[in-house]
Parts: C-alpha cells; sequence; structure tokens
C-alpha cells in the first residue's frame, strides 16, 4: 500500500534533547497531520497543518508544512519521559475523501 | 463526550473463520474510518463510511468489508481469514466530510489469527 517515507525509523536520546523527524512523498498533499501512538492505543492527534509553509506549534510541539508540499518535518524541543512512543506523519488530499496517507512512524527512546 | 469505541478489544481466531470488528464513533459524528496496522505495512486505510454509505475504499481484497448504520455505529467483517490478516485494526471517527483532517482514532482491536 501506499505509504510516505518518514525518518528516522527511530531515535534514542537524552532527556531535554530536541527531536527532528521528516516525511516526504512523491505526491502533493492538501494537508499534513502528525500523530503520536502509544503502546496499545490508538493515534492521537498532535498536529494539522494546511498550507504550504505553514509553521504551527503545540507546546514544546513544532510542525511545518514544507512548500513543496510533498514534505513536512516535526520537532520536539526539550525532550522529556513522556514523549516516548511512535510519531507518525499523514498525509490528506480532499479529493479522496478522509483516506489518510501514513508515513511508516518514528519511534522514540527518551533516557532520564 | 465519549471517545470512539472499539469491540472487543483482543480477538484470536483460526485461519478461514470470519470475524466482525465494532466501532462506535464520538456522539454526533457520522464518518467512519478503517485502518490496519501491522508491522509490515504500517497503517494502511480500508474504507470509509459516511451517513450509511462507503465513500471510499481502499486496496484490500473482496474478504474485508463494512457497513455503516443510522446511528453511525460501523462494524467490518472479514471472512475467510488468512495468517496474515493478524493486525491492529483501527477505526476513527470524522464529524463530517469538512472535517477530514480531524480524525479521532479508537484504541483499536487486536486480531491475531492462527
Amino acid at each position: 500500500g501506499q505509504q510516505l517515507n518518514q525518518s528516522p525509523q527511530s531515535m534514542f536520546i537524552q532527556e531535554g534533547e530536541d527531536v527532528s523527524m521528516n516525511c516526504t512523498s512523491s505526491s502533493i498533499f492538501n494537508t499534513w497531520l502528525w500523530y503520536k501512538q502509544d503502546p496499545g492505543e490508538g493515534p492521537v492527534l498532535l498536529i494539522a497543518l494546511y498550507k504550504a509553509g505553514e509553521l504551527t506549534s503545540n507546546g514544546r510541539l513544532t510542525a511545518q508544512f514544507g512548500i513543496t508540499r510533498k514534505d513536512s518535518f516535526l520537532n520536539i524541543s526539550a525532550s522529556i519521559p513522556s514523549d516516548v512512543g511512535i510519531y507518525f506523519c499523514a498525509g490528506l488530499n480532499y479529493n479522496q475523501g478522509g483516506k489518510l496517507i501514513f508515513g511508516q512512524g518514528t519511534e522514540l527512546s527518551v533516557k532520564p | 463526550k465519549a471517545g470512539v469505541t472499539q469491540t472487543p478489544r483482543y480477538l484470536i481466531k483460526t485461519r478461514g473463520q470470519q470475524v466482525t470488528l465494532s466501532c462506535s464513533p464520538i456522539s454526533g459524528h457520522r464518518s467512519v474510518s478503517w485502518y490496519q496496522q501491522t508491522p509490515g505495512q504500517g497503517l494502511q486505510f480500508l474504507f470509509e463510511y459516511f451517513s450509511e454509505t462507503q465513500r471510499n475504499k481502499g486496496n484490500f481484497p473482496g474478504r474485508f468489508s463494512g457497513r455503516q448504520f443510522s446511528n453511525s455505529r460501523s462494524e467490518m467483517n472479514v471472512s475467510t481469514l488468512e495468517l496474515g490478516d493478524s493486525a491492529l485494526y483501527l477505526c476513527a471517527s470524522i464529524q463530517d466530510r469538512a472535517s477530514y483532517n480531524e480524525q479521532f482514532f479508537g484504541p483499536g482491536t487486536r486480531l491475531t489469527v492462527l
């Protein structure tokens, strides 16, 4: 099935460090979304981006919608242990209804 | 406001059997999408229902089907189960077609096929 290219696949960082992950696609999207999934739970929406070039923050999280509409990145500043989990990017084209195309995920581990 | 409910949370079946999974969206939400999550393929879109009609379908075989009821609750059915159908099945609740960017996921049903 179709997937976005998300990197890195996993990260092991020290508490307090900043984290950056990104997604790229061969197709353009109208909307980019970033989700976090904890073990045994469904993905939870963190940030939604609607316009090329848009930069949006949610607390310590900052995400940007790439100018080409084919990429997006997510930064987490000053990581804390509860940031542990799997982060997914997802692209959405309104002409495909509610179908989200997901990246493979970035597994984040934070060492206290 | 209650979140998205999926039942059962865990299910074990054997090859060849069929299974029905249920999803109750957030109250007032009219659309439900289903996704399959596996370690190898990640999250893959199965189908979307809006007002009891299938609006969109992913690239899955006909063994995967679904429906939506008038109260927006949705079920998905997998017939003639195969080992590769073992996965976490997630449903997402969407208020309406203008809110596709706000999809709220349930906790999922973990299906194991033996």
